[in-house]
């Protein structure tokens, strides 16, 4: 069974603080992985994607992978109220299909 | 900007009925899916679609569900007989072709109560 593991939170932090969140997976021919924001009752909303080893900026939001160590993670800066919500790792080994971790709670305090 | 419409936005049926969730993808994206979510529970990918044909499907697709695609631009998800267990949200996505990363789109998601 091909796992994404994330800590479930919630992760509180103040506004203006740097979020930080993590996820594992299991899968070595994991090929690809994404992060998505899901607000209560809402759809996923992909925030950005990563396939290459090391760091990708994109806005507030950076993402960085560590195949080796099967892990990925996303670092948001300058938090905001609006970035409370829950994130979604999501990984593609071989084929379409997307394997989603659990979610990370995030609660951003004014 | 381009998004993937679902109707209906929640539907409640009967234990034993048959649903159909309907979804317009991306008018240019070739690759398509069906996803759920459980109240609380992670989101579980059910099947995907490329050039008319199931490409993929995961154990939850069993012989109750079927995808269709009827015409240029629907994706349909069929239910035959609803469980209580079926209650979810279901979320159709789509993806471009040539992309290698092939990120998907979410539409805003089908409530469905089974009661």
């Amino acid at each position: 069974q091909k796992e994404v593991e994330q800590n479930s939170g919630p992760l509180s932090v103040p506004e203006g603080a740097i979020a930080s969140l993590n996820c594992t997976y299991s899968d070595r021919g994991s090929q690809s992985f994404f992060w998505y924001r899901q607000y209560s009752g809402k759809s996923p909303e992909l925030i950005m994607f990563i396939y290459s080893n090391g760091d990708k900026e994109d806005g507030r939001f950076t993402a960085q992978l560590n195949k080796a160590s099967q892990y990925v993670s996303l670092l948001i800066r300058d938090s905001q109220p609006s970035d409370s919500a829950t994130y979604l790792c999501a990984v593609r080994a071989a084929g379409n299909k997307l394997t989603f971790g659990g979610g990370t709670r995030v609660l951003v305090k004014p | 900007e381009p998004e993937v419409t679902q109707t209906p936005s929640h539907q409640v049926t009967q234990m034993g009925q048959e649903v159909i969730l309907r979804c317009v993808p991306i008018s240019n994206h070739l690759y398509f899916y069906w996803y759920r979510q459980i109240l609380g529970q992670k989101v579980e990918f059910l099947v995907s679609f490329y050039n008319n044909e199931i490409s993929e499907k995961s154990e939850i697709f069993d012989d109750q569900f079927s995808v269709e695609r009827p015409d240029g631009s629907n994706f349909t998800l069929k239910i035959r007989s609803t469980k209580l267990e079926d209650s979810a949200m279901y979320f159709c996505a789509s993806s471009p072709e040539g992309s290698g990363v092939r990120e998907l789109f979410f539409g805003e998601g089908s409530r469905l109560t089974v009661l």
